[in-house]
């Protein structure tokens, strides 16, 4: 069975300093790969996407991440956080099969 | 707009008493999916769809129905609601479980 493990519940990070959400999958096949976004009381949003054409991905608002199969690691990254980054962000995997699954969740605090 | 759209927004509901949350889309994609939204669990996927007719359950499916007879609804039914049941649900549709997730607003479920 695929799963997602998310580490770190809560980040906090200050204005201008780098974001670093980390996200480890389980996959018996090569992944698809995903991170999303979600701000204070709205659906998520697509930050970016890995299907296996580049191990670097870059999403958008300055967002990008790195796939690692030897570490079956898919961690984000933003060089300089902004307070508009202050959101919870999901890592999703699908594998094998028509699942999606998300990891638990990041919640990122962003202090002026 | 392209969009996905669920109702109601917001339901306060006793044990037992059966329950319909519609989803629709009008991007006219195949696939689409109900997911429970918890603290510290993230979104786990309740059912999916691959196309009309065709429904397949995701991990968190006991308690749960839904149907697919038409390509933009995708309906979640819960016979006899539980508390355990109180939650966030989403609905979300894409053209494959490969591609982007486009959200509805969510509907806050609460089962007294």
């Amino acid at each position: 069975a695929q799963s997602v493990t998310q580490l770190g519940s809560h980040v906090s990070v200050s204005e201008g300093a780098l974001v670093l959400l980390r996200c480890n999958y389980s996959s018996s096949v090569p992944p698809y790969l995903f991170w999303y976004v979600q701000y204070p009381n709205q659906g998520l949003q697509l930050l970016l996407k890995y299907t296996s054409a580049a191990t670097l991905v870059k999403g958008i608002n300055g967002f990008e991440a790195e796939f690692k199969k030897s570490e079956t690691s898919f961690h984000l990254t933003k060089p300089s956080a902004h307070m508009s980054d202050a959101a919870e962000y999901f890592c999703a995997v699908r594998a094998a099969g028509n699942k999606l699954t998300f990891g638990g969740g990041t919640r990122v605090l962003v202090k002026p | 707009e392209a969009q996905v759209t669920q109702n109601p927004r917001y339901l306060i509901t006793v044990t037992g008493k059966k329950l319909t949350v519609t989803c629709s889309q009008n991007m006219n994609h195949e696939y689409m999916s109900w997911y429970r939204q918890d603290p510290g669990l993230g979104l786990r996927q309740i059912y999916y769809s691959m196309n009309v007719e065709v429904t397949d359950k995701g991990d968190v499916p006991e308690g749960y129905k839904v149907s697919r007879k038409e390509k933009r609804n995708f309906p979640l039914i819960l016979e006899s609601p539980s508390p355990n049941q109180t939650s966030l649900y989403f609905c979300a549709s894409s053209l494959s479980p490969n591609n982007e997730q486009f959200f509805g607003p969510g509907t806050r479920l609460t089962v007294l």
